[in-house]
């Protein structure tokens, strides 16, 4: 079946450190997001890739970056800078029709 | 003003109810919109694409009202298992090889009690 597989489910970040959050899709499609929800709250746009070695900021990029090397991945690293990296992250690609199909996301907190 | 906006709730509402979402976007140029479903701290999964003239999908009516700039959601007869938070999505087409970007609204809480 195609999909979006993220991994890991859940990760612990102490303060200070980098860490990278996998998102590799088997759809073929071209464009891939990352948003972040907090909690009560809707979907932020991280950063979103339409082609590959290309990618573009979203409304909330400060702190995080990504690379698109392959059109199957598009991992996420939450970098030092993130202040507030606690959150539930979800990855995305969008198919012909415009619509997304999502991870089961990663679970980030702070320890 | 967010971009796509909708009254967050919660609904309570007992099985059998039909309730109405409603949620508005402030981009006229918004192209494709949709309707997302969020268990808790589960991923948003697509319950339905809304269309022009106005789509059903069973229990599931959508509406459009580009004038408006207007979207909604009517669920008939309610059941336990449509307790979720429903979202609102538009996208906005760049044209060109842009897919446009969805932006989401935050989400409306619906609780459907026996």
């Amino acid at each position: 079946d195609g999909g979006i597989t993220q991994s890991p489910k859940y990760l612990f970040r102490k303060e200070g450190q980098n860490v990278t959050l996998s998102c590799e899709q088997n759809l073929n499609h071209d464009a891939m997001y990352w948003y972040r929800q907090d909690p009560g709250q809707g979907l932020r746009l991280i950063y979103y890739s339409q082609i590959v070695n290309d990618f573009q900021k979203g409304d909330i990029a400060e702190g995080y970056s990504v690379s698109r090397e392959k059109k199957e991945s598009f991992p996420l690293t939450v970098t030092s800078a993130q202040k507030n990296p606690t959150a539930f992250y979800l990855c995305a690609a969008q198919g012909p029709n415009y619509g997304y199909t999502f991870g089961s996301g990663t679970r980030l907190t702070v320890v | 003003r967010k971009e796509v906006e909708q009254d967050p709730g919660p609904f309570n509402v007992p099985e059998g109810a039909t309730v109405a979402f409603n949620c508005t976007y402030s981009n006229s140029a918004s192209q494709s919109f949709f309707w997302y479903r969020q268990d808790c701290r589960k991923e948003p999964k697509l319950l339905m694409s809304v269309y022009s003239s106005g789509n059903e999908d069973g229990r599931f009516t959508a509406q459009l009202n580009r004038a408006s700039q207007y979207i909604s959601l009517l669920i008939r007869d309610s059941k336990l298992s449509d307790s979720a938070t429903y979202l609102c999505v538009v996208n906005i087409y760049a044209g060109g090889t842009s897919y446009g970007k969805l932006t989401f609204g935050q989400g409306t809480i619906l609780t459907v009690h026996p």
